[in-house]
C-alpha cells in the first residue's frame, strides 16, 4: 500500500524568506502526488497535483513543488513566505492505474513570523 | 458551484450511542471519500464510495459504515460510540477519482462524552 511522510512536524520561517515543506511517499509504480492546505477549523484546500510531465508544479497562492522521482519526494516550495501562509500542510499520494485510497502525511504545521 | 456540505457541523453523543454525519458532494461529483482526523492519528481514511458502491476500506472498525445514494450523497454512521470516536470528520469529493484531486467539506466534530 502506499504511503507518505513528512518528516518534520513544524517548520518555522520569517516572513519574506523561501520555505519548504518536505514530502516523501512509498507506492507501486508511478504516482498521483497532492498537496493540501488547512486552516483552522476549516477543511482541506487543494493547493496542486503532480500527475504526469513537467516535474515542476505550480498551484495555487504562489506554491509550487518539484516532483523528484529518484529520491521519491515531493517538496512543497515558495520563494517569499507570508504571514498568510501560516497553517497545516499535507501531503497525499495515489497510486496510478490503481483505485487505491489517497493516503495522507502526518501534516506540517508552518508557521511563517513577521 | 456550490462546495462539499456536510451536516451537522458539531455533535456531542454519549458513549454508546450512535450517529449519523451527512456529505452532499459537489454537483456532478460521484466519488465521495470519508476521514477522520484526530490530533494523535492525523488523517485517516474511512472508506470511498463510488457511484454508490464502496470502493475501499480503510482500518477501522465494523462500527463505522457508509453509503451513497443515487444522487451522490454520502452518509457515515458511527454505532456504539467510544470515547475514541471523537474527532473531526472530514468528507471530500471529487469527478472520479485516480488523478482528480479532492475537494473537502468544512467537517463534522463529534465529541463524544
Amino acid at each position: 500500500a502506499q504511503s507518505v511522510a513528512q518528516p518534520e512536524d513544524q517548520v518555522n520561517v520569517a516572513e519574506g524568506n523561501p520555505l519548504t515543506v518536505k514530502c516523501t511517499y512509498s507506492v507501486s509504480g508511478n504516482p498521483y502526488l497532492f498537496w493540501y492546505v488547512q486552516y483552522p477549523n476549516r477543511g482541506l484546500q487543494f493547493l496542486l497535483k503532480y500527475i504526469t510531465g513537467d516535474n515542476l508544479v505550480k498551484g495555487s497562492y504562489g506554491f509550487e513543488a518539484e516532483f523528484n522521482k529518484s529520491q521519491t519526494s515531493f517538496h512543497l516550495k515558495k520563494p517569499s513566505a507570508l504571514v498568510s501562509d501560516s497553517a497545516l500542510y499535507f501531503c497525499a499520494v495515489r497510486a496510478m492505474y490503481n483505485n487505491n485510497d489517497m493516503r495522507f502525511g502526518a501534516g506540517t504545521r508552518l508557521t511563517v513570523k513577521p | 458551484k456550490a462546495g462539499v456540505t456536510q451536516t451537522p457541523r458539531y455533535l456531542i453523543k454519549t458513549r454508546g450511542q450512535q450517529v449519523t454525519l451527512s456529505c452532499s458532494p459537489i454537483s456532478g461529483h460521484r466519488s465521495v471519500s470519508w476521514y477522520q482526523q484526530t490530533p494523535g492519528q492525523g488523517l485517516q481514511f474511512l472508506f470511498e464510495y463510488f457511484s454508490e458502491t464502496q470502493r475501499n476500506k480503510g482500518n477501522f472498525p465494523g462500527r463505522f459504515s457508509g453509503r451513497q445514494f443515487s444522487n451522490s450523497r454520502s452518509e457515515m454512521n458511527v454505532s456504539t460510540l467510544e470515547l475514541g470516536d471523537s474527532a473531526l470528520y472530514l468528507c471530500a469529493s471529487s469527478a472520479t477519482s485516480g488523478n482528480n484531486e479532492q475537494f473537502f467539506g468544512p467537517g463534522t466534530r463529534l465529541t463524544v462524552l
